[in-house]
């Protein structure tokens, strides 16, 4: 069974411009969540998606966004880059609906974004 | 408590000694913790899923108990080895299927 597949691996953009970033879940997990990683900060959550519908937001501003399509693959984007959005950012995908004990997380291996 | 939060930050272990570690959490809402282990290079990956007060798990020489009640978890590794450095994260998940992480506690093993 494939696993977690992000793209890209890497990607270096300047302040103000735009990124998008894919995440293609395990197949049958219709959850997939986003977070971000910072140095000396633990996996901060974005956003999550069920079934094509944001189930839960985290605490970014309005220039991150994302959204899930009918095959459960899901973008991220990041509009108006700042210096401090450089980070890992990681996919997850899941079984999971809300309560579904045994459905841990299995992550992507991240997209690095330098902003420069 | 607000937030997960890990303790110790980062630990060094003998080859063959034991360790543990904990993880402190809300405890209103709660539905689940998570453990996943996170080696350098790589994606983090599950290590258990426990839900009930009392629960224990067991994985190899890894295991791992929840309180629900006071809001904490400890991870345990017996007989440390080499391949169990790594960065062990603890998630608290919610009754809407959020996950909040902790810091993590970052495990060096040295023969």
């Amino acid at each position: 069974k494939a696993g977690v597949t992000q793209t890209p691996r890497y990607l270096i953009k300047t302040r103000g411009q735009q990124v998008t970033l894919s995440c293609s879940p395990i197949s049958g997990h219709r959850s997939v969540s986003w977070y971000q990683q910072t140095p000396g900060q633990g996996l901060q959550f974005l956003f999550e998606y069920f079934s094509e519908t944001q189930r839960n937001k985290g605490n970014f501003p309005g220039r991150f966004s994302g959204r899930q399509f009918s095959n459960s693959r899901s973008e991220m984007n990041v509009s108006t880059l700042e210096l401090g959005d450089s980070a890992l950012y990681l996919c997850a995908s899941s079984r999971g609906q809300a309560g579904s004990y045994n459905s841990p997380l299995h992550f992507g291996n991240g997209t690095r974004l330098t902003v420069t | 408590i607000l937030n997960v939060e890990q303790s110790p930050q980062s630990l060094h272990v003998q080859e063959g000694d034991s360790t543990n570690f904990t993880c402190s959490f809300p405890s209103s809402n709660f539905y689940a913790l998570h453990w996943y282990r996170w080696e350098t290079a790589k994606s983090p990956e599950a290590l258990f899923v426990m839900t009930l007060n009392g629960d224990e798990k067991k994985k190899g020489r890894i295991s791992a108990t929840l309180n629900t009640k006071e809001g904490y978890s400890y991870l345990y590794i017996k007989g440390s080895q080499p391949e169990d450095s790594a960065t062990y994260l603890c998630a608290r998940e919610d009754s809407w299927g959020k996950f909040q992480f902790g810091a993590g506690t970052q495990v060096v093993v040295t023969p």
